[in-house]
C-alpha cells in the first residue's frame, strides 16, 4: 500500500528554468509534509517541509505548495541549478506514526 | 556534515552471516532511526529507538534487531543473511520523539553474496 507516491522516476531540467517535483498521497490524516534531497554515496538531507494547516511554504529559491483536496503537493525550485541534481524524496507524517516516504524522483539538470 | 555517523560504509558478506551497523547520533539527539533503502525504491522504516528504549517498529524481520546504548549509539544486526538483504542501511537522529525532522547518516552499503 504506496501511501505517498511520486510517480516520475526522473526528471530533466535545462540550468536558470523551474523545476516542479510531484508527489501524491492517499492517507488525509497526514499532518505533515517533508521534502529531502540526496546525493550519490550521501544520506537524504532535509529541505523544505510544510504543515497540512498551510497552503505554501517558501524558503530562498524552494516553494513547496500543498493542495489538500487533491492530496497532492509539489516542490518548485526556481530557478534551478546544477547543483539541484539529486533524488528528491517526498515524506508524510501523522501523529504518533513514522515518516512515509515516496520512491524519490531524480532531478537532472542541463546546462 | 549531518553530524550523523554510520559505520562501516560497506560491507560485503556472505549469505547465513551476521553483520553489525553502527550509528552515532548528532550530538544533543535522543531519537535513532534505522531505514533500509532497496534498489530504486524509497526509504523503509525498520524500527526507532528514543533515551535508549524501542520506541517504535515498521517493517522489520525477525532476523533483523537493534538497540541504543547509553552513550546514546544505535547497533542494528542483521543476522542469516539472504541476497534480499543488500540495501543501503540509513541511520537518523532527531532530537524529539516525534521525527518530523530527521537527520541522516551516510548510510552503510550492504552486499550478500
Amino acid at each position: 500500500d504506496q501511501q505517498v507516491k511520486q510517480n516520475s522516476p526522473s526528471l530533466s531540467v535545462q540550468e536558470g528554468r523551474i523545476s516542479i517535483l510531484n508527489c501524491d498521497y492517499t492517507n488525509s490524516m497526514f499532518d505533515y509534509f517533508l521534502w529531502y534531497k540526496k546525493y550519490p554515496a550521501e544520506g537524504p538531507t532535509f529541505l523544505i517541509s510544510i504543515s497540512s494547516i498551510k497552503d505554501k511554504n517558501e524558503d530562498g529559491r524552494f516553494t513547496v505548495f500543498l493542495n489538500k483536496s487533491a492530496k497532492h503537493l509539489s516542490l518548485h525550485i526556481v530557478p534551478s541549478q546544477p547543483g539541484d541534481s539529486a533524488v528528491y524524496f517526498c515524506a508524510a507524517k501523522r501523529p504518533n506514526y513514522q515518516l512515509i516516504w515516496g520512491a524519490g524522483t531524480k532531478l537532472i539538470i542541463k546546462p | 556534515d549531518s553530524g550523523v555517523t554510520q559505520t562501516p560504509k560497506h560491507l560485503i558478506t556472505a549469505t547465513g552471516q551476521r553483520v553489525t551497523l553502527r550509528c552515532s547520533p548528532r550530538s544533543g539527539d535522543l531519537s535513532v532511526y534505522w531505514y533500509q533503502q532497496s534498489l530504486d525504491q524509497g526509504l523503509q522504516f525498520l524500527i526507532q529507538y528514543y533515551n535508549g528504549e524501542e520506541r517504535a517498529k515498521g517493517n522489520i524481520l525477525e532476523r533483523f534487531s537493534a538497540q541504543q546504548f547509553p552513550d546514546l549509539h544505535s547497533e542494528l544486526n542483521l543476522s542469516s543473511l539472504e541476497l534480499g538483504d543488500s540495501a543501503l542501511y540509513f541511520c537518523a537522529s532527531s532530537v524529539d520523539p516525534a521525527g518530523y525532522e530527521q537527520y541522516f547518516g551516510p548510510g552503510t552499503r550492504l552486499t550478500v553474496t
